[in-house]
């Protein structure tokens, strides 16, 4: 069965640092693709950023450029959002999902960030 | 601004059908065939229940159907059950390895 699970969320000033992990099982995280999404309460899903399967290239939606850090860790299978520059406009339950061939396919249960200001 | 517009809620009786459209752009719905519709029950994770504008992973039911018209995509759900009450977005591939989703449509099951 495939896992992902994330932890690391908290409650933090703006300006601040935060690291998330996505713990995976279940499949062979070498082989995919991998994103971070999050998403607003009541609001719709926003893709940050998608990372290739050797780690070795990642982008970004435009507004988390130069402040988040998509890597991952094959040996761990385990993937990381570092976000720093926190602003209250990154408040949301950050999400990891696996790709499949173009498609974020299966999500995690998220990881709540707060940011205040 | 989400980047795909989808209608805020629609609402159907059991065993009827609803349409829930996504409209997006010539650079992601309408240039891509990489459409999903993913289902989300409060507090639950997103499901995803349609990819490649109409293809059902194992275990989605034939009653959730996708298609494609220029640049907004459609989730057809039939015989509607109380179930299928649940939140509902679309996400798009939009090139240079970018996505993008909708702000999401409620339905209701009366």
């Amino acid at each position: 069965e495939v896992q992902l699970v994330e932890s690391g969320g908290a409650s933090v000033q703006s300006g601040g640092s935060l690291r998330l992990s996505c713990a995976t099982s279940g499949f062979t995280f070498r082989d995919y693709w991998m994103h971070w999404v999050r998403q607003a309460p009541g609001k719709g899903p926003v893709w940050v950023g998608r990372i290739i399967s050797d780690g070795s290239s990642a982008t970004y939606v435009d507004s988390v450029k130069g402040r988040f850090t998509i890597s991952r860790d094959n040996v761990k299978n385990t993937m990381y959002l570092q976000m720093n520059s926190l602003r209250p406009d990154d408040t949301a339950v950050y999400y990891c999902v696996r790709d499949s061939r173009y498609t974020p396919e299966a999500w995690g249960r998220g990881t709540q960030v707060l940011v205040s200001s | 601004q989400p980047a795909l517009t989808q209608t805020r809620s629609v609402s159907g009786s059991p065993g009827q059908s609803v349409a829930i459209s996504c409209t997006g752009s010539s650079t992601d719905v309408g240039t891509y065939k990489y459409v999903s519709w993913y289902q989300q029950h409060p507090g639950k994770a997103p499901k995803l229940m349609i990819f490649d504008v109409s293809s059902r992973p194992p275990g989605v039911p034939d009653r959730f159907s996708g298609s494609k018209s220029g640049n907004t995509a459609s989730l057809t759900i039939s015989g509607l059950q109380a179930e299928d009450e649940a939140d509902y977005f679309c996400g798009s591939y939009a090139g240079s390895y970018t996505w993008v989703f909708g702000g999401g449509t409620k339905l209701t099951v009366l």
